[in-house]
């Protein structure tokens, strides 16, 4: 079957640097997404990864490595509007996303 | 400009009843998108239209119908609704197929008692 592992829930300290990590098995791969939802709004984009490397935009960054069915996204000077969850989510070989439970982010002052 | 937009915003219903949820995007994306949302779960897939006129089954179609017949609209419709379609029900579209850039609506919590 198909399966997007990632952590229910994480803490962080304003100002910090957090990783939250996503692990993946599912049939093909044709790209890893990141999307941030904030409790009781709609999911947002935030990242694309297909090629394996890391991929920066401003304080946020994401990691692929495909060999190793592993993405993280990385979040760097937390800020207290940070505090939402994040969605990890996989394009199968038919096109289609699977998608991971979510990681609510709580970051403390 | 609008973006993609769902009503109602939340709705209760009694059990056995017909609901339809409304879905319309001012983008001219091709792909349209009908998910749900439960605690602890995955976003899952309900229904999906890769281009007005066709339509496709996702992970969960079961109990659920939807039409797409224009670009703008995808009215996703509970022919007899139960318990267990108590969700948050999220519309989204992207550019073309295959895109996994999706964007959401604001979605609907949808109450089955």
């Amino acid at each position: 079957g198909q399966n997007i592992d990632q952590p229910t829930e994480m803490t962080a300290t304003e100002g910090a640097i957090v990783q939250i990590n996503c692990t993946y098995q599912t049939s093909g791969f044709n790209g890893l997404f990141w999307y941030q939802q904030h409790a009781g709004e709609a999911p947002t984009f935030l990242s694309y990864n297909v090629l394996d490397g890391l991929e920066e935009k401003g304080r946020f960054s994401s990691f692929l490595s495909r060999s190793k069915g592993y993405s993280y996204l990385l979040l760097k000077e937390l800020q207290m509007k940070d505090s939402a969850s994040y969605l990890c989510a996989v394009m199968d070989s038919n096109y289609q996303l699977i998608w991971g439970a979510g990681t609510k982010l709580i970051i403390k002052p | 400009i609008a973006g993609i937009t769902q009503a109602p915003t939340s709705q209760i219903l009694a059990a056995g009843r017909r609901m339809t949820l409304r879905c319309t995007q001012d983008m001219r994306h091709n792909a349209m998108y009908w998910y749900r949302q439960d605690l602890g779960l995955g976003l899952r897939l309900i229904h999906y239209s890769n281009t007005a006129g066709t339509t496709g089954k996702g992970e969960v179609p079961d109990g659920y119908s939807v039409s797409r017949a224009n670009t703008d609209d995808f009215p996703l419709t509970l022919a007899s609704a139960v318990p267990s379609q108590t969700s948050v029900y999220f519309c989204a579209s992207s550019g073309d197929p295959g895109t996994g850039e999706l964007f959401f609506g604001e979605g609907s919590r949808l109450t089955v008692l």
